[in-house]
């Protein structure tokens, strides 16, 4: 069975600073990771995904996740955080038979002026 | 050029009743899926069906029934609603791949409180 732990349900930088959302990840094959973001009162939306090939994944609105198979690791970052970003962000894993996501609880962040 | 819509997006009814949940995709997608977000944000997948086809099936009540007329669209219907399915719906869509999992595209959610 595979699961997502997302450290923190509340995030809290200013704007200019390093944005870190952590998501670990627990599967028995080789996982496929993903993160999502949700803007207030929205669907989700696809930030980035890891599907095997490089561990350093860059995605949409500058954010980046690393791959770290040794810590069963996803983290999310960003070098300078926006107003915009502030949203609810979701990691996600999946197997490789199905194209079924299992989410984690997500972690809002919050960005102040 | 809506990519996945539902309708509607707001559904207020009483204990009881039963109700309808549209999904539609342009996206020429062969699965779709609905999930439930509860109070705390918490996603779960509910369904996935690939060309009409029922492939997952979670722990939900039968008094949901999800009903896939073509491979464009995926409805869910509800009966006797209780306070507990006060949630968020979301309905998604991906192609089909044997490179692993796709993208999945979602809607923009409805909004059940059942009274």
């Amino acid at each position: 069975a595979q699961s997502v732990t997302q450290l923190g349900s509340h995030v809290s930088v200013s704007e200019g600073a390093l944005v870190l959302l952590r998501c670990n990840y627990s599967s028995s094959v080789p996982p496929y990771l993903f993160w999502y973001v949700q803007y207030p009162n929205q669907g989700l939306q696809l930030l980035l995904k890891y599907t095997s090939a490089a561990t350093l994944v860059k995605g949409i609105n500058g954010f980046e996740a690393e791959f770290k198979k040794s810590e069963t690791s996803f983290h999310l970052t960003k070098p300078s955080a926006h107003m915009s970003d502030a949203a609810e962000y979701f990691c996600a894993v999946s197997d490789q038979g199905y194209s079924t996501l299992t989410f984690g609880k997500g972690t809002m962040l919050l960005v102040s002026p | 050029d809506t990519a996945v819509s539902q309708t509607p997006k707001y559904l207020v009814t009483q204990m009881g009743n039963d109700k309808s949940i549209k999904c539609e995709q342009n996206l020429g997608h062969d699965t779709m899926y609905w999930y439930k977000q509860d109070s705390k944000k918490f996603l779960k997948i509910m369904f996935s069906y690939n060309n009409k086809e029922l492939i997952i099936n979670e722990t939900v009540p039968n008094r949901f029934s999800p009903k896939s007329p073509d491979k464009a669209h995926l409805n869910l219907h509800i009966n006797s609603l209780e306070l507990g399915d006060s949630a968020v719906y979301f309905c998604a869509s991906s192609p089909f791949g044997t490179g692993g999992p796709n993208e999945q595209f979602f809607g923009p959610g409805t909004r059940l409180t059942v009274l």
